[in-house]
């Protein structure tokens, strides 16, 4: 049930774009977004709650398709900060009872932005 | 400074040894998550306290051990110590169901 990330790398110039998928097998209550320096701790950036919406934090934003189970995370006019490992994390949606907050994550996408 | 503490930073031990790993949630934080972090497994969930009580568990050993006190701050037991435990541990806190995690710094613990 872990939920599958593409790509698994993306290399970039400063300013440019990239889309990173996530996508999973079960129904989904929530995606979380979160970036991870290399050795440092993963740090959040965003939650898609049920219901389809889309948002957004500065040139990040995201949006999270309930009906395909899957969420895009939109990266927009590229600086060197936005490098990391990003994962989304994914909270089940249970019928009648809740995962208690419980997020599995994805295996990761490695983004490197070059000058 | 995130405001999750965990302690200690590094550790490193002999197989077959017993450690605790510490972690203090953020201020009125009440969940607290534990993972575990390889090169090859990404972020592994463990096991989930919600106010000193456990709500979830992940895939997580029989030689390892976990508890919420009543301060809310949470240990990390790990036991029986073997080369593949060597991983980063997180902890995690947040103010409950859907809000976003802050993760501590983490725990790098290596077994020789």
């Amino acid at each position: 049930q872990q939920p599958v990330q593409s790509p698994q790398a993306v290399i970039l110039r400063e300013g440019e774009d990239a889309v990173i998928n996530c996508s999973s097998s079960k129904a989904l209550y929530s995606v979380h977004w979160y970036r991870q320096k290399h050795g440092e701790a993963p740090v959040f950036l965003m939650i898609l709650l049920k219901g389809g919406e889309q948002k957004g934090h500065e040139k990040i934003s995201a949006s999270f398709n309930e009906k395909k189970q899957q969420s895009s995370l939109y990266l927009t006019a590229s600086q060197l900060s936005y490098s990391g490992t990003y994962f989304c994390g994914t909270e089940l949606d249970y019928a009648g009872g809740t995962s208690y907050g419980k997020l599995t994550f994805g295996q990761g996408t490695i983004l490197t932005v070059h000058p | 400074d995130s405001g999750v503490t965990q302690t200690p930073k590094h550790l490193i031990t002999a197989t077959g040894q017993r450690v605790t790993l510490r972690c203090s949630p953020r201020s009125g934080d009440l969940s607290v998550y534990w993972y575990q972090q390889s090169l090859d497994q990404g972020l592994q969930f463990l096991i989930q306290y919600y106010n000193g009580e456990e709500r979830a568990k992940g895939n997580i050993l029989e030689r390892f051990s976990a508890q919420q006190f009543p301060d809310l701050h949470s240990e990390l037991n790990l036991s029986s110590l073997e080369l593949g435990d060597s991983a980063l541990y997180f902890c995690a806190s947040s103010v409950g169901l859907s809000y976003g995690y802050t993760f501590g710094s983490g725990t790098r613990l290596t077994v020789v």
